[in-house]
């Protein structure tokens, strides 16, 4: 099965450090997106990226989010500096547009900023 | 705006129980509805995608039903198991279909 796949599963970072987090997209998939999910804001749709470019960043607080694709194969999300309140899942989505399509999640990455 | 909300925000029921799970959006120009598993500490698993052209999608025990007009989806489980024990978020499309709004999620558990 083709899947998402997201580095690192778990990462644990002291306040102030830069953190990178990474997302292979289904090869063919031309949408990638940045999700965040903490107990009390449910799922929060960061940014997203048709044909690698990006289309909506609303999500993401501009000072210290940064999120690029590089290439047709990797997406990341960069946080720097961390803070605590940045700890959460954040998980990685890609899906194909010109089709009735559905998303397909990575296992997403578990942020702790200490 | 799209908003998407699910009653109930949780349910406990005893195994072989029928059960369904609601969703709300209030957009209703949408042109699909997808519903998702979450097992704790896990990803999102995809269970069905509904198309605005249809009124419901089927798999296995599963199925789930979209009604536009009302800005209302349904997720029926028959005869559930407690390996059906996870949270069920349903998402809608913008007002634009650039990107999916995740319900809050109902958090289910089968007790054997």
């Amino acid at each position: 099965d083709a899947r998402v796949t997201q580095t690192p599963r778990h990462k644990v970072t002291e306040m102030g450090q830069e953190v990178t987090m990474r997302c292979q997209p289904i090869l063919g998939h031309n949408t990638v997106f940045w999700y965040r999910q903490t107990m009390m804001q449910g799922l929060e749709l960061l940014a997203y990226f048709r044909n690698r470019a990006p289309l909506d960043d609303s999500g993401m607080p501009k000072d210290r989010f940064s999120a690029e694709m590089p290439d047709a194969t990797l997406a990341t999300l960069k946080i720097q500096p961390s803070e605590p309140r940045d700890s959460a899942v954040y998980f990685c989505a890609s899906g194909l547009v010109q089709q009735d399509y559905g998303y397909t999640f990575g296992s997403g990455t578990r942020l702790t900023v200490v | 705006k799209q908003e998407v909300t699910q009653i109930p925000a949780a349910l406990s029921v005893p195994e072989g129980e029928n059960l369904v799970l609601n969703c709300s959006f209030t957009d209703s120009a949408i042109y699909n509805l997808q519903w998702f598993r979450q097992d704790p500490g896990k990803g999102l698993t995809s269970l069905l995608l509904i198309q605005s052209s249809q009124r419901e999608q089927t798999s296995g025990r599963l199925n789930a039903s979209l009604d536009k007009s009302s800005g209302r989806s349904t997720l029926y489980i028959a005869a559930s198991q407690p390996g059906d024990s996870a949270t069920y978020l349903c998402a809608a499309p913008d007002g634009y279909g650039q990107n999916f709004v995740f319900g809050p999620g109902t958090r289910l558990s089968v007790l054997p």
